[in-house]
């Protein structure tokens, strides 16, 4: 089945140690987004890609990085997590940008950052 | 800024009961869609509405776009214990339509 896989489910992370996030996807779809989402909060959108074209958002920290070397394939980089980045994250993706392209959500990385 | 609320922000029903959530847009929108969270899960994209005044409903699910495309409402009818999660509405940015923003969500919880 054509689906979004986020890898870990889970992450420890130690407060300032570098740890990176992957998400890839079988949809083929144009558009990665990655958001983060603390308890009982809606998901923020962090920043997306549109294929290679990368569009962050203004409040997203520059702590936090992303990459996507191909269609397939999307990272979140923390460079220095703090204790306030400790949340779930999860990487969805769309056929096209747009607000009436669906969005298809992959299970989420819960980060924990000691 | 543009803002999406949600209320009420918990709802916990016996089984069996209606659940209503409203969404309420500070700006015009051109569709709206709607996501299901589970406890511990992702979102889950539920149904997109377009046209204003636009009703759909999926079995017991009834959603309704306002006639002012800037509220909309999803009612739940003979609740069971499958439905637990949180609802989210979600429109598209008014600053970059090439995005969306979601409402702040409704968490129901339903006492079996």
């Amino acid at each position: 089945d054509a689906m979004v896989i986020q890898n870990p489910r889970y992450q420890v992370t130690q407060f300032g140690k570098p740890v990176t996030l992957s998400c890839s996807q079988t949809l083929n779809h144009n558009v990665m987004y990655w958001y983060q989402q603390k308890s009982s909060q809606a998901p923020k959108l962090l920043f997306h890609y549109y294929d290679k074209d990368f569009n962050n958002e203004a409040d997203t920290p520059d702590n936090f990085q992303s990459r996507r070397p191909n269609t397939s394939f999307c990272f979140l980089d923390i460079r220095s997590p703090g204790l306030g980045d400790a949340a779930m994250y999860l990487c969805a993706t769309s056929r096209d940008p747009g607000g009436r392209e669906t969005q298809y959500f992959g299970p989420g990385t819960r980060l924990l950052v000691l | 800024g543009q803002q999406v609320m949600q209320i009420p922000q918990y709802q916990h029903v016996q089984e069996g009961e209606d659940f209503t959530t409203y969404c309420n847009s500070s700006t015009t929108l051109s569709n709206i869609q709607w996501y299901k969270q589970r406890p511990g899960g992702h979102p889950v994209f539920l149904i997109q509405l377009v046209k204003s005044g636009e009703v759909k409903k999926q079995k017991r699910l009834t959603f309704q776009f306002g006639e002012a495309k800037k509220n909309s409402s999803l009612h739940i009818t003979a609740t069971q214990t499958t439905d637990v999660g949180t609802y989210f509405c979600a429109g598209p940015r008014y600053s970059s339509a090439s995005k969306i923003i979601f409402g702040s969500g409704t968490r129901l919880s339903i006492r079996p």
